[in-house]
């Protein structure tokens, strides 16, 4: 199995809400990130975990919530979103905490749309 | 600050044609710049990947073309296809590190 398998592919979800995106990979990676990207924009890293624990939080808002329960899985419980947090989020895992040593795999995103 | 300017924004090439891409970074400790390419709706696809050692590197149609002490690389797409229509980034990350460092994206359209 070569894939980051991301679910939903796609939310819409109120304000006022409470919904988690869920990432999973079964290649043994021990690094797991997870990547905002309006359109046309490259992605821009939200957090990065590494063994499990959290290594990096790029000054994301705390309405976005991270957790990795496993190695192989990793969330994104979303609170309380704003319209301007519609985005596509992509999940990536790596072999390495150095991505270029062994390489980089994204996931096809889950499209999220705040209303 | 943008640490890999990319360019053009958008990119326009008959079917056959050559389509070239070009970036520029600072951080001469960057030492790992792959292409990413990506369709609408999809998550970037590793496409091909250089490192500083090596001056070109080509996998069938595309070829990484890189120049180290000017400090720029460029992804060239020969004979492309319609197929090829996607948003290319191109990146760089570092050793220790643990992100990339993407461009802002290249559109390419490739017409029959």
């Amino acid at each position: 199995d070569t894939e980051v398998t991301q679910t939903p592919k796609h939310l819409v979800m109120g304000m006022t809400n409470k919904k988690s995106l869920k990432c999973e990979q079964h290649m043994g990676h021990r690094a797991m990130y997870w990547y905002k990207q309006k359109a046309k924009k490259p992605p821009e890293l939200m957090f990065v975990y590494s063994y499990e624990k959290l290594s990096i939080n790029e000054s994301v808002p705390s309405r976005f919530s991270p957790e990795c329960p496993n190695s192989s899985l990793l969330n994104l419980h979303l609170h309380a979103l704003q319209p301007e947090d519609s985005a596509l989020y992509l999940c990536a895992s790596s072999q390495a905490f150095y991505p270029g040593a062994y390489g980089y795999t994204f996931g096809s995103g889950t499209r999220l749309t705040v209303v | 600050q943008q640490q890999v300017k990319q360019s053009p924004q958008s990119l326009i090439v008959q079917k056959g044609g050559i389509s070239i891409i070009n970036c520029a970074y600072e951080n001469t400790a960057f030492d790992y710049f792959p292409w990413y390419q990506q369709f609408p709706g999809k998550g970037p696809a590793l496409l091909i990947a250089i490192r500083p050692d090596v001056s070109e590197k080509k996998e069938g149609r595309f070829t990484i073309s890189f120049n180290k002490s000017a400090k720029q690389f460029s992804l060239h797409i020969m004979d492309s296809q319609p197929g090829d229509s996607a948003t290319y980034f191109c990146a760089a990350s570092m050793d220790p590190g643990n992100q990339f460092y993407f461009g802002t994206g290249t559109s390419l359209t490739v017409i029959p």
